[in-house]
């Protein structure tokens, strides 16, 4: 069965500070995969997703960033956290193009100060 | 540009309780309407509907979608403890051009059930 794994689960960092948040998936191939940002009081904020092995689509610009080295491995980045940066941060993914489904991972709780 | 809006945005029952949350939307190229639950953390998925008039049940929940009207509600029936959540409603469609399918989210329908 696939399995969706983030890390960490919480953090807390200064303005101004890097951000790298990680996420793996377990148990298919070529997923397509997703990160969104959950704001308190908000929907969930689409920001990239990936179809493959170094695609990366944009949704929102941003001083976020995004990568995928390996099939199965997407993570997201910042050079300079600002405190709007702060929410839960969630992964997600889906088998390709056969299926809407989207598969959510724990998320990661981000707080700027 | 995609929209989805759900109704109500909070709710109080009792347990044992009817209740029956909507979701309505407006996207390009309508493929999907997919219901999650959300408790604490990541979403967990319900239902995908894509047919009218076709209910989805899943013990005490149901669903369906009305494409003509665009939407869509969700139903839960005997209502317990355990169903306090927010429920979140998604609608895929085509992103012209990009190749790759997205989901729309609506802000979801804050339940909370109590004893």
């Amino acid at each position: 069965s696939q399995t969706i794994h983030q890390w960490p689960a919480t953090l807390v960092q200064p303005v101004g500070s890097p951000l790298s948040l990680e996420c793996t998936v377990e148990g298919t191939s070529n997923p397509n995969l997703y990160w969104y940002r959950q704001a308190a009081g908000r929907g969930l904020q689409l920001l990239f997703y990936s179809v493959g092995i170094g695609q990366i689509s944009s949704e929102v610009p941003q001083n976020l960033s995004a990568s995928r080295p390996q099939d199965r491995q997407f993570i997201l980045s910042s050079k300079k956290l600002l405190l709007s940066d702060s929410g839960f941060y969630l992964c997600a993914w889906s088998a390709s193009h056969l299926t809407d489904t989207q598969y959510f991972g724990p998320g990661t709780r981000l707080t700027v100060l | 540009e995609d929209k989805v809006v759900q109704s109500p945005l909070s709710l109080v029952v009792h347990e044992g309780d009817t209740v029956t949350l909507n979701c309505s939307y407006e996207v390009t190229n309508f493929r999907s309407l997919l219901w999650y639950k959300q408790e604490k953390k990541a979403p967990t998925f319900l239902f995908m509907l894509t047919s009218s008039g076709i209910e989805k049940k899943s013990g005490r929940l149901s669903s369906i979608l009305d494409k003509k009207e665009l939407f869509s509600i969700l139903n839960i029936t005997a209502t317990q403890t355990g169903d306090s959540a927010v429920y979140l409603c998604a609608v895929g469609g085509e992103n012209s051009g990009a190749g790759s399918y997205q989901l729309t989210f609506g802000k979801g329908t804050k339940l909370s059930v109590i004893p």
